[in-house]
């Protein structure tokens, strides 16, 4: 029930098109929900996060749209440039289970100029 | 802030030897963590630290690995003896606060390969 898991594990996008990377989680009792993105020989990085009480939380052409019921939330990046290019995770965890963070398995993105 | 600092970025050893990574943490940060990320598995949590004391540590996939926090500003993961198993990349990273309230700051990563 800990388990998030994340699609496509692949994705090209042209320049100015919109990416759009899936996640879905088992257990309800997340309440806190984080992109990370990586750039190869780095760490990953906070990129945006949601928390439940809200159904999409919109950072410049990032934006997280989140659906309770379904137990899905997903990214999207609007206007993609090359320099977005990199593998982006979604993640989830519970404040009651302290500070561990479970981490999709990943998507690498190619966005081609 | 120089952020995240770890060592060495990269560590070629042979099966059967110790292996000590090394992390200092953001100042001020009260947690610590250490994942490990492989094509397979992806990131993996293998413990953390709250004030230096270990909460977590139910990723630490066996015996031969072991992790410290002597102060607030180092903490070393331990491998021995190491297998070519354990080839990855070994990250560490600090928050302030827990990860419910602030972001994690990951390190650039050790990368790990074993023969």
């Amino acid at each position: 029930q800990q388990q998030v898991k994340q699609s496509p594990q692949s994705l090209i996008v042209q320049k100015g098109g919109i990416s759009i990377i899936n996640c879905a989680y088992e257990n309800t009792a997340f309440d806190y929900f984080p992109w990370y993105q990586q750039f190869p020989g780095k760490g990953p990085a906070l990129l945006i996060a949601i928390r439940p009480d809200v159904s999409e939380k919109k950072e410049g052409r990032f934006t997280i749209s989140f659906n309770k019921s379904a137990k899905q939330f997903s990214l999207h990046i609007m206007d993609s440039q090359p320099g977005d290019s990199a593998t982006y995770f979604c993640a989830a965890s519970k404040e009651t289970s302290g500070s561990r963070l479970t981490f999709g398995e990943g998507t690498q993105l190619t966005v081609n100029p | 802030d120089a952020g995240v600092i770890q060592s060495p970025r990269h560590e070629v050893t042979e099966m059967g030897q110790e292996v000590t990574l090394r992390c200092k943490p953001i100042s001020g940060h009260d947690y610590l963590f250490w994942y490990r990320q492989t094509m397979m598995r992806g990131l993996e949590l293998l413990i953390y630290f709250n004030n230096n004391v270990p909460i977590d540590d139910s990723g630490m996939p066996e015996d031969r690995f072991s992790a410290k926090m002597p102060n607030a500003s180092f903490s070393t993961l331990k491998i021995q003896p190491s297998e070519p198993r354990d080839s990855a990349v070994y990250f560490c990273a600090s928050s302030f606060r827990g990860i419910n309230n602030s972001p994690l700051h990951f390190g650039n990563g050790t990368r790990l390969t074993v023969t």
